[in-house]
């Protein structure tokens, strides 16, 4: 079965740097992935999906990379602000089943 | 705005009482989906269904039944709730397909607690 690997380690950053999240898979090549936040308590909200032949995807301040060579896809948050902390899970579906990371714990100081 | 509402935020009952969770959507969709997310072992499918009255298991079915007998609502069992059913339960639902081709709109979940 396909398992999604998320760095654990929460990741730190400066306001106003580029916060990068990696995401990867262990089997088989995803027809799509799917980037997700979540904040405490709350369910998570999808933000961007980029499908398999598609090299990038970008809305607004985010941009999601996925390379098959590799099995990963990064995700990017540019110009990063306080309000951009929270937890980013990816996420994909392979059949019916959607299976998740573990999701990274982004902080960002003002 | 489209919406997944589950009936509970909180909830807390002792060891070995049936419970029940329930999970409506008002967007038409589906497939309908139930997790438990716990710390450290991120979110986790129990069941999910892509049709009235169909449901599959998902990683982590044990424990746990469903029911779908309408379009919108997806209501998660527990026959006998146990200590280690303690978590928060998500629920979600995505238009139709398979591969992970539609994103899940999430409900706000519910936090179980049982003593």
């Amino acid at each position: 079965s396909q398992k999604i690997e998320q760095n654990s380690e929460a990741l730190n950053i400066q306001e106003g740097k580029t916060a990068t999240l990696t995401c990867n898979y262990t089997n088989y090549s995803p027809a799509y992935l799917q980037w997700y936040r979540q904040d405490p308590g709350r369910g998570p909200v999808f933000l961007l999906l980029i499908r398999e032949n598609e090299k990038e995807k970008r809305k607004e301040r985010l941009k999601v990379t996925f390379d098959t060579t590799l099995k990963q896809s990064l995700f990017h948050i540019t110009a990063s602000q306080p309000a951009d902390s929270a937890t980013y899970l990816c996420g994909t579906g392979g059949s019916y089943i959607p299976t998740f990371g573990r999701g990274t714990s982004l902080i960002v100081h003002p | 705005d489209v919406k997944v509402t589950q009936s509970s935020r909180y909830l807390v009952k002792r060891t070995g009482e049936k419970v029940f969770l329930e999970c409506v959507q008002d967007m038409d969709h589906e497939n309908m989906f139930w997790y438990r997310q716990d710390p450290g072992l991120g979110l986790r499918l129990i069941y999910f269904s892509y049709d009235v009255k169909m449901k599959e298991k998902g990683d982590i079915p044990e424990g746990y039944s469903v029911s779908r007998e309408k379009k919108e609502r997806f209501s998660l069992i527990l026959e006998s709730a146990s200590t280690n059913q303690t978590s928060m339960y998500l629920c979600a639902s995505s238009l139709s397909g398979t591969g992970g081709r539609n994103e899940q709109f999430f409900g706000p979940g519910t936090r179980l607690t049982v003593l």
